[in-house]
Formats: structure tokens, sequence, C-alpha cells
């Protein structure tokens, strides 16, 4: 199993530009989330999903875009990039909502100039 | 508002033990997880506590006390693969995990 899987690994943007985050699970979870980490911050919800064609926001939503049309797969958008969005952006999959042990992606590291 | 404290780094020799603390005030509980996550790697699961009291798992264990909304991480024998960040996730009452910034902890020889 290859667990949760994102791509790509890298990216450098320039401001106004846009770009998907594609992340995939192969363990059947119902629920997934996406973060972004910066330095000296906790991990921060941008958005979740808890099943296919079902999203919603999370704490920092603004600027970003979701979908997950299929269960396994659930995609960020940045429709106009910003340097406030430069950041590791973690996708995360669960499958329960009660016990929310999360399995996390190896990240993407994007920087917006 | 919503609230998880962590020291920001501590340092340890090889061998000892350390004690990583987590302080938390959330918008209601439903558990308390500990992530260890490496530089550059994702975070990876580590403890899950629920009711009070100690859960040991190895050289590693986690304490709760919902009343003090208080955690700690205990890390025995220390190994110099035991560098990272610990990070503290309280889940909150829509279920939602809280974050805090995490402790990066160093290990000397």
């Amino acid at each position: 199993n290859a667990g949760v899987t994102q791509t790509p690994k890298f990216r450098v943007l320039k401001t106004g530009q846009s770009m998907t985050l594609q992340c995939a699970q192969d363990m059947n979870h119902e629920y997934m989330y996406w973060y972004r980490q910066d330095p000296g911050m906790g991990l921060r919800l941008i958005h979740y999903s808890v099943g296919a064609g079902i999203t919603d926001q999370g704490e920092v939503p603004n600027g970003y875009n979701v979908s997950r049309l299929k269960k396994q797969n659930f995609l960020l958008g940045l429709e106009s990039a910003a340097p406030s969005q430069t950041s590791v952006y973690f996708c995360a999959s669960g499958r329960e909502e009660s016990y929310n042990e999360q399995f996390f992606g190896p990240g993407t590291r994007l920087t917006v100039l | 508002g919503q609230n998880i404290d962590q020291p920001t780094e501590m340092t340890a020799t090889e061998g000892a033990i350390v004690q990583i603390n987590c302080t938390y005030q959330t918008s209601g509980f439903n558990g308390l997880f500990w992530y260890q996550q490496h530089a550059g790697e994702a975070p990876t699961f580590l403890s899950y506590n629920v009711l009070d009291g100690l859960e040991e798992k190895g050289r590693f264990s986690s304490f709760l006390s919902r009343s003090k909304g208080y955690s700690y991480l205990l890390l025995k024998e220390l190994q110099m693969k035991d560098s990272a960040s610990y990070l503290c996730a309280v889940v909150a009452s829509n279920y939602q995990l809280i974050w805090g910034a995490g402790t990066k902890l160093i290990i000397k020889p």
C-alpha cells in the first residue's frame, strides 16, 4: 500500500499563477484533509472532506478551493497564488470521525514569488 | 479561543529521559494525539489519549489530565533518531484536530 501520496513534491509559482495540488489515498478512508504548515505555527486546516462530493471549509480557506470527485482523490486549487501562500502543504486521510487518527502524505513545498 | 501550548525547543542527551509538555484550552475535548515529525517529512502517529492516565508504548509514554488541560509525552532511553519535532493535537468538539506548533527535540551525544 502506498498510503497517502501527493504531487508535486516541490513547486515555484509567480504571483497570480494558478495550480492544483493532488492527493491520493489507497486506504479507503472517508475523511480527507488539506493542511498548511508554516514555521512557528501548528498545522492549519484549509479544507476537508467527509466523503466523495462533500467538502467544507477549515480554519484558513481563503484563496483555496477543493474538489473530491472520487473517494480516493482530493485536489487543492490555488486560483491566483500570492506570496502569503508560500508554505508546505500536507494532505491527510482518516477512517472515522470519532477516533480521528490521520495519515499524512509527504507534503508539497510551494514557493510563490 | 482555542489554544495549545508546547515548548518551542528542548535539548536532551542520548540515553536520557525527556518529558515534553502540552497544555490546551479548546472548545470541547474528544481526545489528544501526539505525532512525531522528522525535518522535511510528514507527521506520523505516536499516541492517543482520551481518558486520564498514562499510556505506555515501548520507549514512549503519554499522559493526560483532562481536568488540568494537560498532557505530556515521555521519551526514555533517547536515541539520536529521536531528534524530531513532536506535535500535540487535540480533537475538538467538532472532531477536527487543533494542532500545537510543535516542540523541536535536539538529542546530543
